[in-house]
């Protein structure tokens, strides 16, 4: 059972368009929803995150969308750029797990 | 400030042997946790730590033990390999309370293959 499906899950984007990833969820005492980009050979690295009591969250060209009525949340990054070619996990976790539950990941391209 | 250390970085097991994944964090953080990352299923919660002697399991924490005796360290044990455990295990800290804010540190990961 998926907790957090996330689509699409592959994109290729042209250098200074938009990137949308979308995240839906299943529980909804989820209290914490970041994103995690991750290159080839590391680790994931947090890249932004939001809480249920804001719809929107915005750091530099990464924005985060909020749905909490329709228990979805997307990731917009705008004039993307080919070093945004990455990995691009979604994931959420409840008060007192103390661990993250992800979504299966999408592989962005961005092309020159 | 060395962050969240796995080691080894690659291994190759023969089924049913068995080993320990290392990590190591030195930013004080009380919680710990270790994944495992397949192609098209993304990271899923093996066990994880929310500080010294208190474990607990995740989505999939079957074949393998954790332990944590000490705020820094958290192994991960394989106790007979078997050929679906063949991933990359990434280890990861956060500050307790504070997670939300500054997100979990991640290893660089372990590469397992066993045959």
């Amino acid at each position: 059972q998926q907790q957090v499906k996330q689509s699409p899950q592959s994109l290729i984007v042209q250098k200074g368009g938009i990137s949308i990833i979308n995240c839906a969820y299943e529980n909804t005492a989820f209290d914490y929803f970041p994103w995690y980009q991750q290159f080839p050979g590391k680790g994931p690295a947090l890249l932004i995150a939001i809480r249920p009591d804001v719809s929107e969250k915005k750091e530099g060209r990464f924005t985060i969308s909020f749905n909490k009525s329709a228990k979805q949340f997307s990731l917009h990054i705008m004039d993307s750029q080919p070093g945004d070619s990455a990995t691009y996990f979604c994931a959420a976790s409840i008060p007192g797990r103390r661990a993250l539950t992800f979504g299966s990941g999408t592989r962005l391209q961005v092309q020159p | 400030n060395a962050g969240v250390t796995q080691t080894p970085k690659f291994q190759v097991l023969k089924t049913g042997q068995s080993m320990t994944l290392q990590c190591a964090q030195d930013m004080n953080h009380e919680y710990m946790s270790w994944y495992r990352q397949d192609p098209g299923m993304g990271l899923r919660l093996i066990h994880y730590s929310v500080g010294a002697g208190i474990t607990d399991q995740g989505e999939v924490p079957n074949g393998y033990n954790v332990s944590r005796s000490t705020t820094e360290d958290f192994p991960l044990r394989l106790l007979s390999a078997a050929p679906s455990q063949t991933s990359v295990y990434f280890c990861a800290s956060s500050h307790g309370d504070r997670s939300w804010v500054s997100g979990y540190t991640f290893g660089s990961g372990t590469r397992l293959t066993v045959v």
